[in-house]
């Protein structure tokens, strides 16, 4: 079955501070995608980013960065001197292979990171 | 903005009834999927339509069911609707099944 593991419930940082989330996986799928979502405390779920299973190249995008590694089922999620606005939920979500009728759009979300960034 | 167009924001209703959620996917989107938000379960993948046609199923009660419509845009039916059934309900929708899902704003449903 598959599983998205996010063990850290809260994490609490003063702006400027870098910050890590965790993201362990289960999965039998060979292919697979992995995905974070963002949800500001307004409440709605914006996409951040999507690695598919062959892709563990590390990605950075301005101070946000990922890792994903096969080898530890993790997808980990970097925020780089941290800001107010960066308070939310984080997810990370897990969808398997594409086939048949399949979608990567049925996905398997983790319980969540709630992010308060205190100024 | 996601370009996913959920209403109402929110609903306030008693048990027992019956309620109707309305999804409208971004523009050339054939993919629509429901999802629901509760505390005791965080986010479960409820059911997807393909350009008319359901696709797939998760975790969605007999008492819930969905329809897309020919203009693309989807409805969620809640009926004999339980205290438990309050959550929030989001709406996604992706070009094609290879797309990621692009997230509406949801509709915060208040079971009394």
């Amino acid at each position: 079955a598959q599983k998205v593991t996010q063990a850290q419930t809260e994490i609490s940082v003063v702006e400027k501070e870098d910050v890590t989330l965790d993201c362990v996986y289960e999965t039998r799928d060979t292919t697979y995608y992995l995905f974070w979502y963002k949800q500001p405390p307004s409440g709605e779920l914006v996409f951040l980013i999507r690695r598919n299973s062959f892709d563990e190249q590390n990605e950075i995008s301005g101070r946000y960065s990922w890792n994903f590694q096969k080898s530890t089922s993790s997808f980990n999620f970097t925020i780089t001197a941290s800001q107010v606005v960066d308070s939310a939920v984080y997810f990370c979500a897990l969808s398997g292979e594409v086939k048949g009728g399949g979608s990567q759009g049925n996905l398997i979300f983790g319980k969540g990171t709630k992010l308060s960034v205190k100024p | 903005d996601s370009g996913v167009t959920q209403t109402p924001k929110h609903l306030i209703t008693a048990t027992g009834q019956r309620v109707t959620l309305r999804c409208s996917p971004r523009s050339g989107d054939l993919s629509v999927y429901w999802y629901q938000q509760s505390l005791d379960q965080g986010l479960q993948f409820l059911i997807q339509y393909y350009n008319g046609e359901e696709r797939a199923k998760g975790n969605i009660l007999e008492r819930f069911s969905a329809q897309q419509f020919p203009d693309l845009h989807s409805e969620l039916n809640l009926s004999s609707l339980e205290l438990g059934d309050s959550a929030l309900y989001f709406c996604a929708s992706s070009r094609d099944r290879n797309s990621p899902l692009h997230f509406g704003n949801g509709t915060r449903l208040t079971v009394t």
